[in-house]
Formats: C-alpha cells, structure tokens, sequence
C-alpha cells in the first residue's frame, strides 16, 4: 500500500541555520504532498502542499518540491528559528483521499 | 485557526466503557476523517464519512464507529476502551485536496 517515509529525529539546529527534513514516499498514481506541522498539545496545521509533479510548495520561509523521478518531497527552510521548534509530518493523499502520514520528525531549534 | 472543533479537549475513561468524541466542521465540508495519533508516532486513518456515509476505514476493529450529521458534524464511537486506545483522536474536514484538522481529543485509557 501507499506509505511515507521520513527522517527519524530528533533534528537540534542552531538558529538562523539551513533546515532539511527528507521524505520519500511509495504510492500508485500521482498523489497530492503535504508537510503539517505539530506545536506542542495543539493539533495538525497545513504548512505546505504541491498537488503535480515539479510543483514547489512554500509558506513561512519553508519550502518543498514535488519530485516524482525521485519520489521525494523534501521539507527545506534557509534560516530556521526558536519559534519553528515543533513535529513536521511528511504526508500524501492516496486515491481514496485518505491521507497518509510518516511518523513525524521533531525539530528543536536552540536559540 | 481551522475552523474545525472537537470535544472535550481531554478525557479519562476507564478499560471497557465507551466513549464518544465530538467534531464540528465547516460548512460545506462534506468530508470528515478520524486519526488516532499514539505518542511519538504520525496520525494513523480510522474511517472517513462523506455526506453521513462511510466512504473509507482504516485498520481499526468494528468498536471503533462513527456517525456524521447534515449539519456538518460528526462523531467517533469506541467501546469496550483499551489501555492501547490511549491516544490524541484528530478530526479532519476535507475540501478539495486540502484537510483541515481540530486541535484534538486526548483520551487516556485507565
């Protein structure tokens, strides 16, 4: 079946420094990608998404493209802050419309 | 801020009642998914409802229900609580392609 694959973290990053969450995903067809975010006791929040192939999701300085010759879908930020410290869950969404999640990478980020 | 509700935040139940979770959604979602999401690990699917029909289930067994109402409401049903159902419980509105999720239910199983 469709799964999703994730970087097991936890990641710890400096502040202002260069963020990489790698994903990989296995599917049949073409699925839509997302990257939600996690707060601490708060529930899911869309943070980015990319519905085709080459598409280049982006939102609050993160970004993500869709790369299906490689099956990925790459979480990227330039300059990370204390403020993105959370869970980021790599996700797509099958023919179904069930979304699938990998199991999360929590992100600490030391001021 | 989603738009989409759940109750009670969190909840305490004891091994073999029930429970019942709450979400409400937006209007014009037509769509409503159930995640159970363990400690440490990513929301796994329970079942979707698509205008107050089951339209999709997960791995879960049949103590674990639903319903969903015309007015864009909806409900998760578990008897017969186990320790193992101790969980965050995600509520999610679809439209489009883009699913809009509730801050949750906590439910510790004691």
């Amino acid at each position: 079946g469709d799964s999703v694959t994730q970087m097991e973290g936890p990641v710890t990053l400096s502040e202002e420094a260069f963020l990489t969450i790698n994903c990989t995903y296995t599917a049949t067809g073409y699925p839509s990608l997302f990257w939600y975010v996690q707060y601490p006791g708060e529930g899911l929040q869309l943070l980015l998404k990319a519905t085709k192939a080459d598409d280049k999701g982006s939102n609050k300085g993160f970004e993500a493209t869709y790369r299906k010759e490689t099956t990925s879908f790459h979480l990227e930020k330039g300059s990370v802050q204390v403020s993105d410290s959370a869970v980021y869950f790599c996700a797509l969404s099958d023919q179904n419309d069930k979304i699938i999640f990998g199991k999360g990478t929590r992100l600490h980020i030391l001021p | 801020e989603t738009g989409v509700t759940q109750s009670p935040t969190h909840l305490i139940k004891t091994r073999g009642q029930q429970v019942t979770l709450r979400c409400s959604s937006q209007s014009g979602h037509n769509t409503v998914s159930w995640y159970q999401q363990a400690l440490g690990q990513g929301p796994q699917f329970i079942f979707q409802y698509y205008r107050e029909e089951e339209n999709g289930r997960g791995n879960f067994p049949p103590r674990f229900s639903g319903l969903q109402f015309p007015n864009y409401s909806s409900e998760l049903n578990v008897n017969a609580l186990e320790l193992d159902d101790s969980a965050l419980y995600l509520c999610a509105s679809r439209y489009g392609t883009e699913a809009f999720f509730g801050q949750g239910t906590r439910l510790t199983v004691v």
